[in-house]
């Protein structure tokens, strides 16, 4: 039973490039959520998804970032023009229902460097 | 915003020893969790406690949630190298996301 599967685990941008971070949730889990997470610090929150639907992005900046889970296909975090503090480490968590009442797993992150 | 405040931040041991890590909260918690992650790795999901005064055992891990439900303490018995790891803790808000601490690292030194 595969589990939540983050790639690449490591992406290396220039200064203004694009970032495509991947997420296939656990089998059976339709909710997705996206969490940033900087060196010796917790998670961020970003962004919540169910299937091509976004639920809550108020943790996910207004300009440059955007999200999306298709119908079919794993779940997409886009950072545009990428800028040096957009490094992090970003994961994915998937539920197969709503957070209060289904515990989240976590993939292993995307490590994000900017240069 | 409610804040979480993990101590210590930072903890070294040697194997064989106890420790205990604290979270504390400026606002009651509703759902608290804690999280191990190691290395490169995303958080694992330990333990989840709910009502004021409950106590968890996962082995030799023991969770306890205070009677006002604004702190928690994570107690580790004869510590091992594979207990190392960011421990943190987390709770469910109004909206039922997650709002973080920033961790303590521990390290068991063999």
């Amino acid at each position: 039973n595969a589990g939540v599967m983050q790639n690449p685990r490591h992406l290396v941008r220039r200064r203004g490039q694009e970032a495509r971070l991947r997420c296939s949730p656990m089998k059976g889990h339709s909710h997705v959520y996206w969490y940033r997470q900087l060196p010796e610090e917790g998670l961020k929150f970003m962004v919540y998804l169910q299937k091509e639907n976004i639920i809550d992005e108020s943790g996910m900046p207004k300009e440059r970032f955007s999200a999306e889970f298709p119908k079919e296909g794993p779940s997409i975090l886009r950072i545009q023009q990428v800028v040096r503090g957009d490094s992090a480490a970003y994961f994915c968590a998937s539920s197969p229902g709503q957070m209060y009442n289904s515990p989240l797993h976590f993939g292993n992150g995307t490590r994000l460097t900017v240069t | 915003t409610q804040l979480l405040e993990q101590s210590p931040q930072f903890l070294s041991i040697q194997e064989g020893e106890n420790l205990t890590v604290y979270c504390n909260s400026s606002s009651v918690f509703s759902s608290l969790q804690w999280y191990r992650q190691e290395p490169g790795e995303g958080p694992v999901l330990l333990v989840t406690v709910v009502t004021g005064g409950e106590v968890k055992k996962l082995k030799r891990l023991t969770f306890q949630f205070g009677d006002a439900r604004k702190d928690s303490s994570l107690h580790i018995t004869a510590a091992q190298p594979g207990d190392t790891g960011l421990y943190l803790c987390a709770n469910m808000d109004s909206n039922y996301q997650l709002i973080w601490g920033a961790g303590t690292k521990l390290i068991i030194k063999p």
